[in-house]
């Protein structure tokens, strides 16, 4: 079955420095991988697609990369804030067109 | 416009009773979709809904849980006879048309169970 990892440790990052999250996957070719942000106590709010065919996708200070040959994605968020803080989860369709499997999350700090 | 509307945010139940959780989608939005999740662990699917139908309930345990979402008014899922291990965050999703499609789902802000 479909399987997703990402970091389960916290992430600490220096307010302002770049940070960068992983999600890797096996036993699947994805047609696409979404990332949400999950903030304590919140529903997880939908960040950014990336399609198969797509090796980077930007939205304002975001950057997602998709390696379908090392099933991996990177997500990145540059200038990082104290308000970039939260958990941030990988999705990637399953099965159905309508399903999405989940990681557990990486929890990101950013240090003022 | 209103996002994804879940009530109750909290809900405690002694072993045995039965929860109602309810989920108005977005204005527009005819697709539904309940995930649980527990702490530490990734979201779960539990069912896709459309008006009046169940597509998928592959997720769901085949008893004591059951979902619906009538012609008129929320989505609600029905847990019978709850037991410790149901104690979870229960999140709704919806969107305009399927994910595969580009379209965003938008979750609500989760039920909390509690069962003691």
């Amino acid at each position: 079955s479909q399987k997703i990892e990402q970091n389960s440790e916290a992430l600490n990052i220096q307010e302002g420095k770049t940070a960068t999250l992983t999600c890797n996957y096996t036993n699947y070719s994805p047609a696409y991988l979404q990332w949400y942000r999950q903030d304590p106590g919140r529903g997880p709010v939908f960040l950014l697609l990336i399609r198969e065919n797509e090796k980077e996708k930007r939205k304002e200070r975001l950057k997602v990369t998709f390696d379908t040959t090392l099933k991996q994605s990177l997500f990145h968020i540059t200038a990082s804030q104290p308000a970039d803080s939260a958990t941030y989860l990988c999705a990637l369709d399953g099965d159905s067109n309508y399903q999405l499997i989940w990681g557990a999350g990486t929890k990101l700090i950013i240090k003022p | 416009n209103a996002g994804v509307m879940q009530n109750p945010r909290h809900l405690v139940r002694r072993r045995g009773q039965e929860a109602r959780l309810r989920c108005s989608p977005m204005k527009g939005h005819s697709h539904v979709y309940w995930y649980r999740q527990l702490p530490e662990e990734g979201l779960k699917f539990m069912v896709y809904l459309q008006k009046e139908n169940i597509i998928d309930e592959s997720g769901m345990p085949k008893e004591r849980f059951s979902a619906e979402f009538p012609k008129e008014g929320p989505s609600i899922l029905r847990i019978q006879q709850v037991v410790r291990g149901d104690s979870a965050a229960y999140f709704c999703a919806s969107s305009p048309g399927l994910p595969d499609s580009g379209n965003t789902i938008y979750f609500g802000e989760g039920s909390w169970l509690t069962v003691v």
